[in-house]
């Protein structure tokens, strides 16, 4: 079975500008959540989706915005960038019918310049 | 914020060495996750033990879990220095789903 995919894997944007990134589930899996990752705020979460709906949101800015399209495809939109972006962005897939473990993937890079 | 607490922060030791690190959490759980990371790749998943179990075993490594002190230790016997990463304990809550809260992690380096 396929892993979970990101992409891209590294993006440089500029202060202002906006971003999607994309996450591919594990086939059969249902539920995709987010993560930020910085040096100083660590592991955050931000957002679950299940069959297309939100489900679960962190406490991010509204900014931050996602989708899930009926394959369990993820995207995650990040509108007027700040340097405080700057982070790698996990995605995880899960079955979504139990609290049992995520599967990350390998993370998309962002540089915010 | 994050949920989790760990001790310590960094680690170092030899191969052959056991290495122990400790997580504690503050609301209730359903379950307990302990998660590798290399080098700032995406986390892999080492070992989920659930609110009603003690003590957990995989491997080389050992997982116990005190929901009266709400704190987890992990233990990883005989280290390699392929053991050299980022651990992080998660923990799902019981009013969440696919929503982990993680810790900010132990940094283990493994010597040859």
């Amino acid at each position: 079975k396929a892993g979970v995919t990101q992409t891209p894997r590294y993006l440089i944007k500029t202060r202002g500008q906006q971003v999607t990134l994309s996450c591919s589930p594990i086939s059969g899996h249902r539920s995709v959540s987010w993560y930020q990752q910085t040096p100083g705020q660590g592991l955050q979460f931000l957002f679950e989706y299940f069959s297309e709906t939100q489900r679960n949101k962190g406490n991010f800015p509204g900014r931050f915005s996602g989708r899930q399209f009926s394959n369990s495809r993820s995207e995650m939109n990040v509108s007027t960038l700040e340097l405080g972006d700057s982070a790698l962005y996990l995605c995880a897939s899960n079955t979504g019918t139990g609290v049992d473990e995520q599967f990350f993937g390998p993370g998309t890079r962002l540089t915010v310049l | 914020s994050q949920q989790g607490e760990e001790d310590p922060q960094a680690l170092s030791i030899q191969e052959g060495e056991n290495a122990t690190m400790n997580c504690s959490y503050k609301t209730s759980i359903n379950n307990l996750q302990w998660y590798r990371q290399n080098s700032g790749r995406g986390l892999v998943h080492l070992i989920l033990i659930r609110s009603n179990e003690r003590e957990k075993h995989s491997g080389r490594l050992r997982v116990t879990l005190d929901t009266s002190k709400k704190s987890s230790s992990l233990l990883i016997t005989a280290s390699r220095a392929a053991d050299t990463a980022s651990y992080f304990c998660a923990t799902a809550p019981t009013d969440s789903w696919g929503k982990l809260q993680f810790g900010a992690g132990t940094q283990v380096v493994v010597t040859p």
